[in-house]
């Protein structure tokens, strides 16, 4: 069974600054996706960003960027020029080729955004 | 397009009533998911289903908790009798088998917007 571990509860950053959050992951498996969630406040589950675990290039989507270390199971997103509207619980997650569809979350870290 | 349709949106009633949560998921997906989210828990899988039979229901807390997908255009998750420990937001999710991830919208699991369940 996979396992999504996030380590940290709660981070704060102050607006424009940087925060990266980390995510480990268990699995067996080779092949495989990964996968932020945001969920603001009004509890959307929003896809922030996703990683194959065939490409060696880490993904990026504007100012958010992930760190992919497969070796490491380590799967770290980076939020740049962090803005009040990302204040939000993020979401780790995977999803195996064996188990397609299915999504393993991790517990959630609490981003808050401060002026 | 219409997203995954959740009703109601928020739900408040006594321990012990009958709760029924509804999902509609999105036209032409062949996967539907119920998940919990509580603070102690995070987010949990209950159920899931393919072509609306259920493949994995190791999630479902106990008999009190069932799940229905009586077609592919419609979800029940129901809980007889309720108790205030199901306080919980109940969130429905739908996906079709591959596509989703080769191109489109790139989302492995379209998620509704949730049920806010308060069992007093």
């Amino acid at each position: 069974a996979q396992t999504v571990t996030q380590s940290q509860p709660e981070m704060s950053v102050q607006e424009a600054e940087t925060v990266t959050l980390s995510c480990t992951y268990d699995t067996s498996e080779n092949n495989y996706y990964l996968f932020w969630y945001k969920q603001p406040p009004s509890r959307q589950m929003i896809l922030v960003i996703r990683q194959e675990a065939y490409k060696q290039q880490n993904a990026t989507e504007n100012r958010f960027s992930v760190n992919f270390q497969k070796a490491a199971k380590s799967f770290s997103l980076k939020i740049s020029d962090s803005q009040l509207g990302d204040t939000a619980m993020y979401f780790c997650a995977f999803m195996g080729y064996d188990s397609w569809g299915k999504l393993q979350f991790g517990a959630g870290t609490q981003v808050v955004v401060t002026p | 397009d219409a997203g995954v349709i959740q009703s109601p949106r928020h739900e408040v009633t006594e321990m012990g009533q009958e709760v029924t949560l509804r999902c509609k998921p999105i036209s032409g997906h062949d996967y539907l998911f119920w998940y919990r989210q509580t603070m102690m828990r995070g987010l949990e899988l209950l159920i899931y289903f393919n072509n609306n039979v259920p493949i994995d229901d190791s999630g479902m807390p106990e008999d009190r908790f069932s799940a229905k997908m009586p077609n592919a255009s419609f979800s029940t998750l129901k809980i007889q009798p309720s108790e205030p420990r199901d306080s919980a937001v109940y969130f429905c999710a739908s996906s079709f088998f591959g596509t989703d991830l080769v191109g489109g919208s790139n989302q492995p699991q379209h998620f509704g917007d949730g049920t806010r369940l308060s069992i007093l």
